[in-house]
């Protein structure tokens, strides 16, 4: 099946710094790509929308200066948290659908969880 | 807009028991159905899905889910669990556009103990 990877999977950063995830289909190639933001024991909320060659689509509520996304090729995704603080400490996944197929099915990273101290 | 509802935050179950987990959807359009299953510290992997066609729809793992229009549910059934079914189990509803967003819901976490 398709395979979608997020490096790192795990950071540790200080507060005020930035921190980039990067989320890759491996065999596939996706024009649209999607952030999620998971708290511990919580369901997974939407952050944005990422769209190749053009500007993500942000949730209601979730601050796009924030909160940084490059869709620069049809199969790398970026998300840049900037000046982080320890409240952004969370398990950030990304999910890609195959441009090439309608199944319907999204493709899951295994997850980059951050802690910012 | 779409939302899904995990009736259940919990299900404790004995091995080789029968479980159902629950989900209800809201909708004014068409749905695809879907349910993942997360491990701890992983990402989703796909149960099943529903697209169009049949309502019983099986999936890995012996996992089956009926989709049920007049109800607007889609439940999750397995006939005999084992201790490796142990896992959060997450149903998502997306709209039957080509947007491909996925609303998820709440969250079941199935305990299945020996």
């Amino acid at each position: 099946g398709a395979v979608v990877s997020q490096h790192p999977s795990w950071v540790i950063c200080k507060s005020g710094t930035s921190v980039k995830i990067e989320c890759r289909s491996l065999d596939f190639q996706a024009t649209t790509m999607f952030w999620y933001r998971q708290f511990p024991k919580q369901s997974l909320m939407l952050m944005a929308t990422s769209n190749e060659g053009s500007k993500a689509t942000y949730e209601q509520g979730v601050e796009k200066d924030k909160f940084l996304i490059n869709h620069a090729s049809l199969t790398l995704s970026t998300l840049t948290v900037t000046s982080a603080h320890p409240e952004d400490s969370s398990f950030y996944i990304c999910s890609a659908r195959d441009a090439g197929t309608n199944t319907g099915e999204l493709f899951f990273g295994e997850g980059s969880r951050l802690t910012v101290l | 807009a779409q939302s899904v509802t995990q009736l259940d935050s919990q299900v404790p179950v004995f091995e080789e028991a029968p479980v159902e987990l629950r989900c209800n959807y809201s909708s004014s359009v068409s749905v695809y159905l879907f349910w993942y299953v997360q491990y701890p510290n992983q990402g989703l992997q796909l149960l099943l899905k529903y697209l169009s066609g049949s309502t019983l729809v099986k999936g890995i793992n012996g996992f089956e889910a009926e989709f049920n229009k007049s109800q607007t549910s889609f439940h999750l059934r397995k006939p005999s669990v084992h201790i490796s079914d142990t896992a959060e189990y997450f149903c998502a509803v997306r709209a039957g556009s080509n947007t491909g967003k996925l609303i998820f819901g709440q969250g079941t976490t199935l305990q299945v103990k020996p």
